[in-house]
């Protein structure tokens, strides 16, 4: 079936660190890989995508890769800032144009 | 360009009574979403319209919610009888069908509207 999967479900940096978020999708047909920040009372809202023709995407101190053979992708977060602090969600796009999110990460960023 | 517009924001009712919240998609989107947010995880997809038709809403307790997109704009979801699993943020997204400049069909969310059922 179509099933993501998110870890770790919640993560506190440091200022100034970097944060590492991983997700695993089940169908290997998915072509479509985004990320969703959302913060407190709003909806979410898309930071950064890849599609499986590409490895490795990077704008400014956010980037993602992606594993085609593993099944995996990663989100990574350099220089972390207060204002960083959110739940991001994974998500994979199955047949049908069918977005599928991840249980989402609670990202802390202690100043 | 105004984002999608979902209404109530906020609403709280007793088991078993009835509630609708309506969603404005973006102006010129074609596919317009419903997802479900329980309290600590990630959305879950509950009705994906194109235009006025039903893509997919395999995940969509039919037996007590439903939801029209009338005229292919915007789409009220309904909820009769609710239940206190219910209780959850509504989430209304839409998306263009377009795939031009390298559009790759992005959600834009509403706000939700947050369903407290007592």
């Amino acid at each position: 079936g179509e099933n993501v999967e998110q870890h770790p479900s919640t993560l506190s940096v440091q200022e100034g660190d970097s944060a590492v978020i991983k997700c695993t999708y089940s169908d290997s047909a998915s072509n479509y890989f985004p990320w969703y920040k959302q913060e407190l009372g709003k909806g979410p809202q898309l930071i950064i995508d890849i599609r499986s023709n590409v490895g490795e995407k990077k704008d400014q101190r956010i980037a993602v890769t992606l594993n085609k053979t593993a099944k995996h992708f990663s989100l990574h977060i350099t220089e972390t800032q207060p204002e960083d602090s959110a739940v991001y969600f994974c998500a994979a796009r199955f047949a049908g144009n069918k977005l599928t999110f991840g249980g989402g990460t609670r990202v802390l960023v202690k100043p | 360009e105004a984002g999608v517009a979902q209404s109530p924001r906020y609403k709280i009712i007793e088991k078993r009574q009835s509630v609708a919240f309506w969603c404005n998609p973006i102006s010129g989107h074609a596919t317009l979403y419903w997802y479900q947010q329980i309290l600590g995880q990630g959305p879950k997809l509950l009705i994906q319209f194109q235009n006025n038709g039903v893509v997919d809403d395999s995940q969509l307790p039919k037996d007590r919610f439903s939801a029209e997109r009338l005229k292919g704009v915007d789409s009220t979801l309904k909820i009769q009888p609710a239940k206190l699993e219910d209780s959850a943020v509504y989430l209304c997204a839409s998306s263009s069908l377009a795939r031009d400049r390298g559009n790759t069909g992005e959600l834009f969310f509403g706000e939700g509207s947050r369903l407290t059922v007592l």
